[in-house]
């Protein structure tokens, strides 16, 4: 069972620049994971960010970015806003037609 | 446009089923396989499975065979995921979301709340 790992929680002041990581138990993260990035505030669901390791979508501000990063995927989010602080969540794909989720990184923005 | 409308909050017995339903709108229903994903109250998300509506085929996670069922109603454009041998620990807001084959994770579903509760 694959195990996908991210920070539990990261700390950004307002303009600044935060990345987070997605790492699977598997080894080394590539595009045939097919990472995605999703964005969650409280009470609310699951907002999707970024496909395929670093497409955005049509409603994804340009300020959130995703690569591959040290064998890992990652999320970029420059030029932090207040309404950035959420929870994020990476999801991989395990190669046998199942998927998982990270943990997820709350992200503060203070 | 896009909408995925999913069932009303259901409240179950623990030993019950609860079979939570998910209405696809706005796009043409085989093109995109559906994902169930849950997420316990104060919990991350987790991956529960996926259909393909094209022909009905289903991926599931390794802790939920045997326990779950997805579906799907082509003539409604409807997918369903049914939890069988309910406990405690289910009770959790369950969402559907689209993917076009290859990762391309986009909408999803308002959840549906289901509480396990005797």
């Amino acid at each position: 069972q694959t195990v996908v790992t991210q920070e539990p929680s990261l700390t950004v002041s307002p303009g600044g620049t935060v990345t987070l990581t997605c790492a699977s138990s598997r080894g080394v993260v590539s595009s045939d994971y097919h990472p995605n990035w999703f964005q969650q505030k409280p009470g609310q669901a699951p907002r999707a960010l970024i496909y395929s390791t670093s497409n955005r979508h049509s409603w994804t501000p340009a300020r959130f970015s995703g690569s591959l990063l040290g064998g890992k995927a990652a999320l970029t989010v420059s030029g932090v806003q207040p309404e950035d602080e959420a929870e994020y969540f990476c999801l991989l794909y395990s190669g046998d037609g199942t998927w998982v989720f990270g943990g997820g990184t709350k992200l503060t923005v203070l | 446009q896009v909408q995925l409308v999913q069932s009303g909050a259901e409240v179950k017995k623990p030993g019950a089923s609860v079979k939570v339903s998910c209405k696809a709108s706005g796009y043409t229903f085989t093109s995109y396989y559906m994902h169930w994903v849950r997420q316990a109250p104060g919990q991350g998300l987790e991956w529960m499975g996926m259909l393909n509506p094209t022909d009905g085929s289903a991926n599931y996670a390794q802790r939920f065979q045997g326990r779950v069922t997805m579906t799907r109603d082509t003539s409604t454009t409807t997918v369903y995921m049914e939890l069988s041998s309910l406990g405690s620990e289910d009770t959790a807001v369950y969402y559907c979301g689209r993917e076009m084959h290859g990762g391309y994770h986009d909408y999803w579903g308002q959840g549906t709340l289901v509480t396990v509760s005797s």
